[in-house]
């Protein structure tokens, strides 16, 4: 564990399903970010937050929507989702502004999401 | 916007041999942060290497080092005594210290290490 827990593991939902994604970090972060990894793809950042306020959505269908509670968690709440947006969401926080030495993003290991 | 540029898609490597993966990327930046992530097949990223612009002198982590090329705009990783625990995607990553600091990836490299 890197300290950026991400829930579930796996889903499978249906196209007119309602679920929810759950990230959770414990290290003192500040910034925390949504990204989509699909297949032969790079990693595409759909969503920062940054002190809990959300400062970036990369046109992001709004069938995705992030909620940053507090610093700590980070929710993606999905409904009506297409089969194309099967892929592996993964979580990451990071200090906002980099300090001296150890800046960097740590990542939990994803949810992999199959609509059906 | 910063473009990060992996060519390699996959490379094998017997165990305990070398492997060097390449990647340049495109920034106007001046003060920048490089990382290598490691992704195995349980999906954690994990952070291999961070190299800080400023400095000249060549990130090394244990088995892992890097070749900074500030004017080339090149970041390479060499694994030397590869481990049968390297098999892993490699992305290599960007992001500028001031302003936007997002981190921008490559595509990956994946290295397969044989016994």
């Amino acid at each position: 564990e890197t300290g950026v827990t991400q829930t579930p593991r796996h889903l499978v939902m249906g196209m007119t399903n309602k679920k929810s994604l759950k990230c959770e970090q414990h290290l003192g972060h500040n910034a925390m970010y949504w990204y989509k990894q699909s297949a032969k793809k790079p990693l595409e950042l759909m969503f920062v937050y940054s002190l809990e306020e959300r400062v970036e959505n990369n046109s992001v269908p709004s069938r995705f929507s992030p909620e940053c509670p507090n610093s700590s968690h980070l929710f993606l709440h999905l409904h009506t989702l297409q089969p194309e947006d099967s892929a592996l969401y993964l979580c990451a926080s990071s200090l906002q502004v980099p300090g001296d030495g150890d800046y960097g993003y740590t990542f939990g290991s994803g949810t992999r999401l199959t609509v059906v | 916007a910063q473009t990060v540029t992996q060519s390699q898609p996959e490379m094998s490597v017997q165990e305990a041999e070398t492997v060097t993966l390449s990647c340049t990327y495109d920034t106007s930046e001046s003060n920048y942060y490089l990382f290598w992530y490691k992704q195995p097949p349980s999906r954690q990223m994990i952070l291999v290497i961070r190299q800080e612009a400023y400095k000249q002198q060549n990130a090394t982590e244990n088995r892992f080092s890097v070749n900074f090329q500030k004017a080339a705009k090149s970041f390479s990783l060499k694994i030397s005594d590869s481990q049968l625990g390297d098999t892993a995607m490699y992305f290599c990553a960007f992001a500028p210290i001031y302003g936007n600091n997002r981190l921008a990836f490559g595509k990956g490299n994946q290295v397969v290490v044989i016994p």
